[in-house]
């Protein structure tokens, strides 16, 4: 049975700070890996996708990857209360595969 | 404008009547999905499509139909809708571009309630 695991939270961070989520998986042969972010009451919005190991950055947002620990990161520079969420990491085991397997979110507060 | 639309929205219907929610996306990707989302369980997926009349179960497919009859649409079924299927149900559809990365697309969200 795939899993994928988060903290619920809350996370909560004063405006500024660093959130860091983290997210492990089951499936040693996962490939692909996806943070989604969620407001409340509103659909998943696609926010990083990462497949490689090591760092992927993409404006103040961070992935990071380790397969060897089955381990996947969302790093948030300079939180927002605009960053206020839901986030929720997915992974899919083959590449070009549609069986995505997600986490039950953590929920992260950005305090101003 | 690119979108996922679902319909209804809303849906308050009584256990054992068929219904059907609708899906339909406009950006000509050739996968779509499924969902329910229900509190602490987090996203699961019901069922997915690679293509036209190809689909497939994901972790979550008791109790649920569907078909691609067209690259557009992708209908969720309940033949017989017990108050477990109480649940926000989400359509998505995606593509894989450039640089081998995959964008999902969801759609707003079905809210349905079975007494």
């Amino acid at each position: 049975q795939k899993e994928v695991e988060q903290n619920s939270g809350p996370l909560s961070v004063p405006e500024g700070a660093i959130a860091s989520l983290n997210c492990t998986y089951s499936d040693r042969g996962s490939q692909s890996f996806f943070w989604y972010r969620q407001y409340s009451g509103k659909s998943p919005e696609l926010i990083m996708f990462i497949y490689s190991n090591g760092d992927k950055e993409d404006g103040r947002f961070t992935a990071q990857l380790n397969k060897a620990s089955q381990y996947v990161s969302l790093l948030i520079r300079d939180s927002q209360p605009s960053d206020s969420a839901t986030y929720l990491c997915a992974v899919i085991l083959d590449n070009y595969g549609q069986n995505f397997v997600f986490g039950p979110g953590t929920r992260l507060s950005v305090l101003p | 404008e690119a979108q996922v639309t679902q319909n209804p929205r809303y849906l308050i219907t009584v256990t054992g009547k068929k219904l059907t929610v609708t899906c339909s996306q406009n950006m000509n990707h050739e996968y779509m999905s499924w969902y329910r989302q229900d509190p602490g369980l987090g996203l699961r997926q019901i069922y997915y499509s690679m293509n036209v009349e190809v689909t497939d179960k994901g972790d979550v497919p008791e109790g649920y139909k569907v078909s691609r009859k067209e690259k557009r649409n992708f209908p969720l079924i309940l033949e017989s809708p017990s108050p477990n299927q109480t649940s926000l149900y989400f359509c998505a559809s995606s593509f894989w571009g450039r640089l081998n990365q995959e964008t999902q697309y969801f759609g707003p969200g079905t809210r349905l309630l079975v007494l």
